[in-house]
């Protein structure tokens, strides 16, 4: 793999249900990040990583949860899915070394709760 | 509160120049982005700003004013290719960034 990687590429679900949604990056970034998309709205922050090991609430937090276990991974939990949370995520990376550096995107989730 | 405001919508010819711009009022600047994103697919990094001034990359410009609180992209020769959203993100005094909602740039033959 080159870059992030992220799976499902979509997915429909029914509300209540749990939802694990992976996110992988191979290119030894220390930070990552979940986005949500919305029609008209801006990129919104879920949660974030600076580092393995550690992990922060973003500005939609709510319903969600996250780990980073180890460098290259950083799944997001959706503990009991509502439909308020259909939507595209994006995760996203940046190598941390340096507060110049850009963010490199995965091709996203699309996500549909029923 | 923090705000990134862009037009929704642009309408450019093939061939001709467009103008998009960006206005924010954040707690903290510590840097400027453009993105680039089309249409079901991922944004991609196009330009950053620190300091005020232009910043050239081809066909694609940025200008930043700190004092103004304001950034405008510059796209050159446009092709159709270049249809897509345009995102304006600042990054704010937690290092965080804060994007704008994206102007979408139609162009025309």
């Amino acid at each position: 793999i080159a870059g992030i990687t992220q799976a499902p590429t979509s997915q429909i679900l029914a509300a209540g249900r749990r939802m694990t949604l992976r996110c992988t990056q191979d290119m030894r970034h220390n930070a990552m990040y979940w986005y949500r998309q919305d029609l008209g709205l801006g990129l919104r922050l879920i949660h974030y990583s600076n580092t393995a090991g550690t992990t922060g609430k973003g500005e939609v937090p709510d319903g969600y949860s996250v780990s980073r276990a180890n460098t290259d991974d950083f799944p997001l939990t959706l503990a009991s899915a509502v439909p308020s949370q259909t939507s595209v995520y994006f995760c996203a990376s940046r190598s941390g070394t340096s507060s110049l550096d850009e963010q490199f995107f995965g091709p996203g989730t699309r996500l549909t709760v029923l | 509160g923090q705000n990134i405001d862009q037009p929704t919508e642009m309408t450019a010819t093939e061939g001709a120049i467009v103008q998009i711009n960006c206005t924010y009022q954040t707690s903290g600047f510590n840097g400027l982005f453009w993105y680039q994103q089309h249409a079901g697919e991922a944004p991609t990094f196009l330009s950053y700003n620190v300091l005020d001034g232009l910043e050239e990359k081809g066909r694609f410009s940025s200008f930043l004013s700190r004092s103004k609180g304001y950034s405008y992209l510059l796209l050159k020769e446009l092709q159709m290719k270049d249809s897509a959203s345009y995102l304006c993100a600042v990054k704010d005094s937690n290092y965080q960034l804060i994007w704008g909602a994206g102007t979408k740039l139609i162009i025309k033959p």
